[in-house]
């Protein structure tokens, strides 16, 4: 399957851990794209990359929020000192030269 | 500030009749749009596109409008089948270049046998 996989697929932590996720994009893909989901919403970006380097971050990322792609190839998305509130479905999704983005199964993450 | 609407939560149609999901924007830099469909506990799955030098575009049983000077675009479906039953959302994003996708609330499309 050459599809962008996730993992893991469902994670559930006590507040104030810490948890990171991994994306595995489409190979040949070189922009690599996070995303936050709530219930009842949308998707709401968070970061991107173009190739290694992180070219954007949403105010929606604080501090306690970081995000890697060593290597243009995987990303890892890192949450420090989780809170109720970071609750929610990550999505990552890649693109070739951005036009349609191809999304993951996405990482639920429980923070009780 | 929902730069991407999506007026309807939710929309019932019988197996066979036109489907037809609406979505509003406000933000006139936009100049590519998405319709990605959702099931449960999985990510969007990519449907179809258009770019803002259309106004229509086709694949299958898919078609999406886009009217730029109302902000507005519209997906049908038809014939609607009990496997398009999902939450689609509307998502655009700026010229080329800039490729960060504002997604609306999403429509829960419910299809009756």
């Amino acid at each position: 399957d050459t599809g962008v996989s996730q993992n893991p697929r469902h994670k559930i932590t006590k507040r104030g851990q810490n948890v990171t996720f991994r994306c595995d994009p489409i190979s040949e893909h070189n922009r690599l794209y996070w995303y936050r989901q709530t219930l009842g919403q949308g998707p709401e970006f968070l970061t991107y990359f173009q190739n290694e380097a992180q070219l954007e971050k949403s105010r929606l990322l604080s501090d306690r929020f970081s995000a890697e792609r060593p290597k243009g190839s995987f990303s890892t998305l890192e949450i420090q000192r989780t809170e109720q509130g970071d609750s929610a479905m990550y999505l990552c999704a890649s693109s070739l030269l951005g036009i349609e983005a191809f999304f993951g199964q996405g990482t639920r993450l429980t923070v009780v | 500030d929902q730069q991407v609407k999506q007026n309807s939560p939710s929309l019932s149609v019988q197996e066979g009749r036109i489907s037809i999901l609406n979505c509003d924007y406000t933000n006139s830099m936009f100049d590519y749009f998405l319709w990605y469909k959702k099931y449960p506990a999985e990510g969007p799955t990519f449907l179809i596109s258009i770019s803002s030098i259309k106004d229509k575009n086709e694949d299958g049983r898919f078609t999406v409008f886009l009217n730029k000077s109302a902000k507005h675009l519209s997906l049908h479906i038809v014939p609607s089948q009990p496997g398009d039953s999902a939450v689609y959302f509307c998502a655009a994003h700026p010229n080329f270049g800039n490729e960060k996708l504002t997604f609306g609330t999403g429509t829960r499309l419910t299809i009756i046998p």
